[in-house]
């Protein structure tokens, strides 16, 4: 167990719908990220927020947005989802800000996101 | 753009033997490569990482080794156990960057 936890575990929906996705760090780390892995993909970097403030952003689409907040757990908004939206969406955790060295993250067991 | 590259999508190894997984990168900026391990229906679980300034690591079983100059890097598990039967992802950050590249994994099955 991580300690990342990530919820719902499953979501089917429909094309054109809005979907939220959410994510509750290890005890005490700072930093959250959200990674999409598609079929047959690695795991390609959505965004990262470090202590409530957009830190990084990767290839994320413009129809998805993130926050975190004050608590520290964060939110994945995915909206006018396509069929190529499906995927596992998952979040990891560190306590570090930056992506170098010493920079361990702790996933957690993934959404996965099926658009119909 | 694939910056970090697993061509075997799969291995296979008898137990005991040694699993040999590897790695290519292309962005010489690059400093710091970390490998993950990831069972079916859960999240990636780090396993060992390196920094750029050494070119082996070690950690029980598992040591990875890093060639620089060949922008390469492998995992290596001796011996193996049925119990490393899992998809294992290398990734890859520079300083200077803000984000963690992954490869697109490689499925290892150890026969026992």
């Amino acid at each position: 167990d991580s300690g990342v936890t990530q919820t719902p575990k499953h979501l089917i929906t429909a094309t054109g719908q809005r979907v939220t996705l959410r994510c509750s760090p290890r005890s005490g780390d700072l930093s959250v990220y959200w990674y999409q892995q598609s079929l047959d993909q690695g795991l390609q970097f959505l965004i990262q927020y470090y202590n409530g403030e957009e830190r990084a952003k990767g290839n994320i689409l413009e129809r998805f947005s993130a926050q975190q907040f004050p608590d520290l757990h964060s939110e994945l908004n995915l909206s006018s989802l396509e069929l190529g939206d499906s995927a596992l969406y998952f979040c990891a955790s560190s306590s570090i800000m930056h992506s170098g060295y010493g920079n361990e993250q702790f996933f957690g067991p993934g959404t996965r996101l099926t658009v119909l | 753009d694939q910056q970090v590259k697993q061509n075997s999508p799969s291995l296979s190894v008898q137990e005991g033997r040694i699993s040999i997984l590897n790695c290519d990168y292309t962005n010489s900026m690059f400093d710091y490569f970390l490998w993950y391990k990831k069972y079916p229906a859960e999240g990636p679980t780090f396993l060992i990482s390196i920094s750029s300034i050494k070119d082996k690591n070690e950690d029980g079983r598992f040591t990875v080794f890093l060639n620089k100059s060949a922008k390469h890097l492998s995992l290596h598990i001796v011996p193996s156990q049925p119990g490393d039967s899992a998809v294992y992802f290398c990734a890859a950050s520079a300083r200077t960057g803000n984000q963690f590249y992954f490869g697109t994994g490689t499925s290892l099955t150890v026969i026992p």
